[in-house]
């Protein structure tokens, strides 16, 4: 099973700041899915990344998929409070016949007003 | 509902029950997984569903954890003899079968289990 690493796994930050939180791995995956968490919900889908090299926006989040699809790296954009919450990424890789997707510990993010 | 659902939402049992979660995936969605959420631990990979087949379960903590899933939809995971150890957050999450990129992981809201 592949590891992610994510850091930093805490963060508190005033309204209006600007944010990177990282991911990396020592080997690669076909694509990396990073995922919000509220309390007492699961995950849910931000954005996927497949191609090394590549960024795609959200909003006031960009997302980065390292060149050699190893690591990546979310960008918040003066940060909102509704943007607190827990930020995972995950790897996925094709095992078996079915995509494996191997989560990192996440980054708990909050945005005080 | 259209997304996946989980019951009971809460559980608190006392050590050397047995238990049992429940998991109700997205329509159509053939591929199940659970995971289990600990604090400070991540999402832990438990086991791998296609259809009422489980290719991979080896996430499985001990023999004590089995899961099973019939008509390719509903899944139980079972927890025998629990301990303090298993408590946690149990996530279900189902997606469509292919490979690739666009088949993300829909997630239900988690049972979060207490052993006392």
């Amino acid at each position: 099973t592949q590891l992610l690493e994510q850091s930093p796994q805490f963060l508190s930050i005033q309204e209006g700041e600007n944010l990177t939180v990282y991911c990396n791995s020592s080997s690669v995956f076909s694509s990396l899915q990073w995922y919000r968490q509220e309390p007492g919900e699961g995950p849910v889908l931000l954005v996927t990344v497949v191609t090394g090299g590549e960024v795609k926006k959200l909003k006031r989040l960009t997302f980065q998929f390292g060149d050699a699809r190893k690591d990546s790296s979310l960008h918040i954009t003066a940060a909102q409070p509704g943007d607190t919450g827990l930020y995972l990424c995950a790897g996925a890789e094709n095992s078996g016949g079915y995509q494996k997707v191997t989560f990192g510990i996440g980054t708990k993010l909050q945005v005080i007003p | 509902g259209a997304g996946v659902s989980q019951s009971p939402s809460n559980k608190v049992t006392e050590k050397g029950k047995d238990v049992e979660l429940r998991c109700d995936p997205i329509s159509g969605h053939t591929a199940l997984y659970w995971y289990r959420q600990s604090l400070g631990q991540g999402l832990e990979f438990l086991i791998y569903f296609q259809g009422n087949s489980a290719p991979d379960k080896s996430g499985l903590p001990s023999d004590r954890f089995s899961a099973e899933r019939t008509g390719g939809s509903v899944s139980t995971l079972t927890i025998q003899r629990t301990q303090q150890e298993d408590s946690a957050v149990y996530l279900c999450a189902s997606s469509l079968v292919r490979q690739g990129p666009d088949s993300p992981l829909h997630f239900g809201n988690g049972t979060r289990l207490t052993v006392t």
